[in-house]
């Protein structure tokens, strides 16, 4: 069966410091991987995705990066946060069946919870 | 870019209660979710729909695709029910989804 990693669970960083979010799949291979953004308040927001290795696609222009260094890794990083950073961090994936091709159903990690103070 | 929206965004019933969350959206999809986040934060599949009904345990999912709208139906509704439901739609590419806000429903007992 699959399963999806992430850490940490919860996280304080001070305004200016960097950050690396780790996110990985078991029991899959070639999956598409996103992540999503929730901040207090408001709906999700898909930030990233990734159909592969080193094959990185952004939403929304930001403050923030992705990274897929493996086929089941995903790392989401800053080199400097803001208090705008604040939020849930969910990462998710997909399976894919072929090329150009996905199956739809998305499946969620855990989460991060991320305070930036 | 597709808009979701949901309503009601709160929505407070008695237990036993029938309970009805309404989705509806702008572009055209490939695939519709209901997903349940409790208050840890944590997300849960709930169903995926390209069309018709889906229906596990007590919950009942609806989709139509003419119309542009979906329904998540909840019968005999218990105060673990208590949870935010959201709804979100895939275009048919690998570029993720897009989500509706939310509904905070509570289930007093």
């Amino acid at each position: 069966s699959q399963t999806i990693h992430q850490w940490p669970a919860t996280l304080v960083q001070p305004v200016g410091s960097p950050l690396s979010l780790e996110c990985t799949v078991e029991g899959t291979s070639n999956p598409n991987l996103y992540w999503y953004r929730q901040a207090a308040g408001r709906g999700l927001q898909l930030l990233f995705y990734s159909v592969g290795i080193g094959q990185i696609s952004s939403e929304v222009p930001q403050n923030l990066s992705a990274s897929r260094p493996q086929d089941r890794q995903f790392i989401l990083s800053s080199k400097k946060l803001l208090l705008s950073d604040s939020g849930f961090y969910l990462c998710a994936w997909e399976r894919r069946w072929g090329l150009g091709s996905s199956y739809n159903e998305q499946f969620f990690g855990p989460g991060t919870r991320l305070t930036v103070l | 870019k597709n808009e979701v929206e949901q309503s009601p965004q709160n929505l407070t019933a008695q237990e036993g209660e029938f309970i009805t969350i309404n989705c509806s959206y702008s572009v055209g999809i490939s695939a519709l979710h209901w997903l349940q986040q409790h208050p840890g934060g944590g997300i849960v599949s709930l169903f995926m729909l390209s069309s018709g009904k889906k229906k596990h345990g007590r919950l009942i999912a609806t989709i139509n695709i003419q119309e542009k709208h979906s329904s998540l139906h909840i019968t005999a509704s218990h105060p673990r029910d208590s949870a935010v439901y959201i709804c979100a739609v895939n275009g048919g590419g690998a570029d993720g989804l897009t989500f509706g806000k939310g509904t905070h429903l509570i289930i007093q007992p």
